[in-house]
Order: C-alpha cells, then sequence, then structure tokens
C-alpha cells in the first residue's frame, strides 16, 4: 500500500486532456514539493515536473502540475498515442521515523 | 551528458547479498547524490535511500535499514549498493538515479539491474 494514492488507471483520447490525481498527507504533499514520473514500457522512470508545476528541459508544455493542500495533479492536454505510459507522483515525507521519498502506486495511462 | 551505467542482472538465493554498481559520468559525481530505487515486477516504485557523493552521508529508507548498504568510490565515480539477507520479495529491477536541483529526488537514470531471488 502506498502513501501516496493515486487511480491505478487513466484513459483518453487523441486531443483530449487528461488528469491525474495524487493524494497524500500533511507530513509529504502538505508541507514538501510534488515530483511526477512518466515510465514507458520497460524503461526507466523520467521525471517530468518537478517542485510542484516546473519542467525540465525538454518536456513538452503539454505537461503540467499542480497543488493544492495535501493533493496534487498532472494535467496532459493534446493526448498523445505516445504519453500512454505509467505515471507515477512522489514527494519527501517527513515522518516520525525519518524523511524518505514516497510515491504512488502509479496510474496506467491508455491512449483510446 | 548525464550517463548512469549499471551493473548487469544477478541471480541469489534467498539469504544471500547482492551488490548493484552504478558508474556516472558527464558530470562532477562529488557534486550530486544517488538514490536508489526499486520496483519489483509489474509493481511500483519504491525509494530505497540515498548517498551523498561529497561526504557518504546516507539516508535509508526506514522499511530496508539494517539490510541495505550505499557507498561511493569517487575514484571511479560509481556508487554501489549492496542489499544483505534477500528474500524472495527483494526481487526486482534495482535503479540509481542521479538527485535533481532538488536533494534526494531522482533525476538521471540508470538502466536498471535485475535482481531475481530464488532457490
Amino acid at each position: 500500500q502506498s502513501v501516496l494514492t493515486q487511480p491505478p488507471s487513466a484513459s483518453g483520447t487523441p486531443g483530449q486532456r487528461v488528469t491525474i490525481s495524487c493524494s497524500g498527507s500533511s507530513s509529504n504533499i502538505g508541507s514538501n514539493y510534488v515530483y511526477w514520473y512518466q515510465q514507458l514500457p520497460g524503461t526507466a522512470p523520467k521525471l517530468l515536473i518537478y517542485r510542484n508545476n516546473q519542467r525540465p528541459s525538454g518536456v513538452p508544455d503539454r505537461f503540467s502540475g499542480s497543488k493544492s493542500g495535501t493533493s496534487a495533479s498532472l494535467a496532459i492536454s493534446g493526448l498523445r498515442s505516445e504519453d500512454e505510459a505509467d505515471y507515477y507522483c512522489a514527494a519527501w515525507d517527513d515522518s516520525l521515523s525519518g524523511p524518505d521519498v514516497v510515491f504512488g502506486g502509479g496510474t496506467k495511462l491508455t491512449v483510446l | 551528458q548525464v550517463q548512469l551505467v549499471q551493473s548487469g542482472a544477478e541471480v541469489k538465493k534467498p539469504g544471500a547479498s547482492v551488490k548493484v554498481s552504478c558508474k556516472a559520468s558527464g558530470y562532477t559525481f562529488t557534486s550530486y547524490g544517488i538514490s536508489w530505487v526499486r520496483q519489483a515486477p509489474g509493481q511500483g516504485l519504491e525509494w530505497m535511500g540515498w548517498i551523498s557523493a561529497y561526504n557518504g552521508n546516507t539516508n535509508y529508507a526506514q522499511k530496508l535499514q539494517g539490510r541495505v548498504t550505499m557507498t561511493t568510490d569517487t575514484s571511479t565515480s560509481t556508487a554501489y549498493m549492496e542489499l544483505r539477507s534477500l528474500r524472495s520479495d527483494d526481487t526486482a529491477v534495482y535503479y540509481c538515479a542521479r538527485e535533481s536541483i532538488d536533494f534526494g529526488v531522482p533525476y538521471y537514470w540508470g538502466q536498471g539491474t535485475l535482481v531475481t531471488v530464488s532457490s
């Protein structure tokens, strides 16, 4: 069971806008930055969003992130077939047992 | 360009240890920390811990405390992750990743190393 909660699946048709949610708590999302990763089948994850809503160079502006309270969202506009992948949110968690990076369980995005 | 090249796949018996290497290039090794993340077959990502390549300070995930050791060799720009007392549920792809501008957050990733634990 993951510390951050994501829907297991999402879908959309080419050109659509889809959003993926990530729910946490005051010890993680509520007090730290949120990061988003894209993992294409059989490959290593790729950082898509850092510090809630910043894109590393090379990431298309079709990808955007937001955060409010203890939840965050990743939005993908102008959906393309190559966006079909698993998406993970992550954040530092300031638990009593010590800080850990925690991930969501992942959302499998299907482009119909 | 930043590259992280990991060692090859391993097959281990329960109770054994495994040591995975991660050779970095394309940047100043001691300027960034290295995180280790694993992914069991068909499962999500699990952060294992982080090591500073500058001074060797470590921060291990609570779940793995006592079984994992992360080290670096600055002379060869290589990071290592050793996991002991292996169990079947340690079967996973193990990734090293250089941190981003934020402490401990994976940015550049290695290609992954499959570790299979089976009797």
